[in-house]
Parts: C-alpha cells; sequence; structure tokens
C-alpha cells in the first residue's frame, strides 16, 4: 500500500506556457502533500505544504503565483507552472503525509521548458 | 532550526564491503530521522526512520541506522555492499510544524564498485 502517482513523468513545453503536474495518493487518503522540487544533482527542496481544501503553505522564495497549487481532494494535488521559462525546468517531486506521519513519494516529473 | 548535513558527495565501495553512509543532525527537541535513496530519474524511496526506541534501527534492503544522541549522528550502514545499491542516499529530518515536512541533506552519492 502507500503509492503515489504523479502524471506526467516527463514534459516539454515552451517558454511561456503552462504546465500542470498531478500528485494521486492510489490507495490512501492524504491529509498533507507535498511539493519538492531537485536541480540536477542537487537535494530536495520543499516548495510547498498543502491541506486538502486550504491554500497551500508556500516556502520562503517561491512565487506562489508561478506554482499554483491546488488540493481539491484527499488523494489528488495539482502544481500548475504559470508561464514557464527555462529556468523552470527541474524535476519536481510530490509527497502524500498519510496520518501515521509517514510520508510517500511520488516516482516525479521531469520538466524541460525551450 | 532543523537540518542534516551530509558530509560527503560521494562514497565509493567494493561489492561485498561495508559500506556507511554519513549524516548528522541539528533539531531542536527530540529528532525525526529518516533515509531515502533515489535511482536516477525516480522519486524517493524510504529506507528506514528513527522515532524512538532502540537506537539502531533496521530498514529495507539490508540497511540499517545507528542513532547517536551525543554526537548527533545517525549514519546508514550495510554490512556487505551490492553492485545494485548504487544510487543516491538522502538523509532527512522531519520539521517542527505541525506538517510533516522533511528537510532534506544534498545527498551522499554511493558507487559500489564490482
Amino acid at each position: 500500500g502507500a503509492v503515489v502517482s504523479q502524471h506526467p513523468s516527463w514534459v516539454i513545453c515552451k517558454s511561456g506556457t503552462s504546465v500542470k503536474i498531478e500528485c494521486r495518493s492510489l490507495d490512501f487518503q492524504a491529509t498533507t502533500m507535498f511539493w519538492y522540487r531537485q536541480f540536477p544533482k542537487q537535494s530536495l527542496m520543499l516548495m510547498a505544504t498543502s491541506n486538502e481544501g486550504s491554500k497551500a503553505t508556500y516556502e520562503q522564495g517561491v512565487e506562489k503565483d508561478k506554482f499554483l497549487i491546488n488540493h481539491a481532494s484527499l488523494t489528488l494535488s495539482t502544481l500548475t507552472v504559470t508561464s514557464a521559462h527555462p529556468e523552470d525546468s527541474s524535476f519536481y517531486i510530490c509527497s502524500a503525509g498519510r496520518a501515521d506521519d509517514e510520508q510517500y513519494f511520488g516516482p516525479g516529473t521531469r520538466l524541460t521548458v525551450t | 532550526a532543523q537540518s542534516v548535513a551530509q558530509p560527503e558527495d560521494q562514497v565509493n565501495v567494493a561489492e561485498g564491503n561495508p559500506l556507511t553512509v554519513k549524516c548528522t543532525y541539528s533539531v531542536s527537541g527530540n529528532p525525526y530521522l529518516f533515509w531515502y535513496v533515489q535511482y536516477p530519474n525516480r522519486g524517493l524511496q524510504f529506507l528506514l526512520k528513527y522515532i524512538t526506541g532502540d537506537n539502531l534501527v533496521k530498514g529495507s534492503y539490508g540497511f540499517e541506522a545507528e542513532f547517536n544522541k551525543s554526537q548527533t549522528s545517525f549514519h546508514l550502514k550495510k554490512p556487505s555492499a551490492l553492485v545494485s545499491d548504487s544510487a543516491l542516499y538522502f538523509c532527512a529530518v522531519r520539521g517542527l510544524t505541525g506538517a510533516n515536512n522533511l528537510f532534506f541533506g544534498t545527498g551522499t552519492r554511493l558507487t559500489v564498485i564490482p
């Protein structure tokens, strides 16, 4: 159990367009979902924390108008990168938190902005 | 503030030899510590965690970690390395806020040489 999926796994988009990434907890209800960003050969940086039905809490330095997070249900959170630019190219990883405090990570989405 | 440090970017070990990946932590209060492994272009896989109890924690794939309060360390170990253990390893500590977000170390790339 405790499987988290992300879609798409890989996306290429043109500069100026928006991209939506989905994170789903497949077999459990996630009260909290987290979005991380990972640059090549670097660690994961927490971008934001989202709770179902409420606004996401963004980490310092993360633009909430650029990285829109929606957590409409206990099994789905979405991250939309608006007006993407090449510097937004990165590996985006979500995780879902369960009541036992464990975090379960998705497989990640590689975004390339051309 | 919660943080972890992984002093080694790269660890090389011969197949069959014991391996150690180092992690030190800095926390306020009792630490919740984790180890994750990441294979190329994949999300993170949970290996083990320390919350309380025995200082020696056993996890997945034969890995274990020893919590040492006096040295503020949580080193990952395995008695006999396999080539398939080659991956990127992250130490993490749970945040103090209500949400169970994680703060990650910079990662250590383990290479097991056949």
